[in-house]
């Protein structure tokens, strides 16, 4: 069965500084791996994915994210906060064919605070 | 594209009642998906169309829970004998078969008081 740990609940980092958000999954095959933001009383917005094309994947609004295969990782990366990234981050798996359902398994979130 | 529009955007109901929940996807799109997210926890699968086909269904759905797209196109979400644990948001998700990551709708936050 997939599953993905995100660890730490809350991260806080002051607005300019480096953002790092880690999720480690569990899968059995050759994942596929997402990144969502959600900002409060709205949905989830795809950040980016990795689908095996490229080890180091770039998203929206400046973020990306890095598979390692050998730690089972895909840490989410961006380089300098801005207020606006305050938000929940969700990391989430799915299956691939032929299996694939398109169904995602999630984190249970982290919440990023951007300090001015 | 006018994106997933989920109808309503909130819902109070008294313990026990009834409720039913709206999802337009994306016209072309033809998977649609539905999740339920509790207070401080990632989405959780609920269940799956392919047009008009209901291929998924999570355990979570419990028998006071169905789901239907006739037509293929908008879907229902009912929940009878509504419970306060049912309290969540409702979020409805559509994609083209293959594609990864899907458009997700703002969602229904249902509260049961």
């Amino acid at each position: 069965a997939q599953s993905v740990t995100q660890l730490g609940s809350h991260v806080s980092v002051s607005e300019g500084a480096l953002v790092l958000l880690r999720c480690n999954y569990s899968s059995s095959v050759p994942p596929y791996l997402f990144w969502y933001v959600q900002y409060p009383n709205q949905g989830l917005q795809l950040l980016l994915k990795y689908t095996s094309a490229a080890t180091l994947v770039k998203g929206i609004n400046g973020f990306e994210a890095e598979f390692k295969k050998s730690e089972t990782s895909f840490h989410l990366t961006k380089p300098s906060a801005h207020m606006s990234d305050a938000a929940e981050y969700f990391c989430a798996v799915s299956d691939r064919p032929p299996g694939n359902t398109g169904k995602l398994i999630f984190g249970q979130g982290t919440t990023l605070q951007v300090k001015p | 594209d006018t994106g997933v529009s989920q109808d309503p955007r909130h819902k109070i109901t008294k313990r026990g009642q009834n409720v039913t929940f709206r999802c337009d996807p994306i016209s072309e799109h033809n998977r649609l998906y539905w999740y339920r997210q509790t207070l401080g926890q990632g989405p959780e699968f609920l269940t799956y169309f392919q047009n008009e086909a209901q291929l998924e269904k999570s355990r979570l759905l419990s028998d006071r829970f169905s789901a239907e797209r006739p037509k293929g196109s908008f879907s229902t979400l009912e929940i009878q004998r509504t419970e306060q644990g049912d309290s969540a948001m409702y979020l409805c998700a559509s994609s083209l078969p293959g594609q990864l990551g899907y458009t997700f709708g703002s969602g229904t936050r249902l509260t049961v008081v």
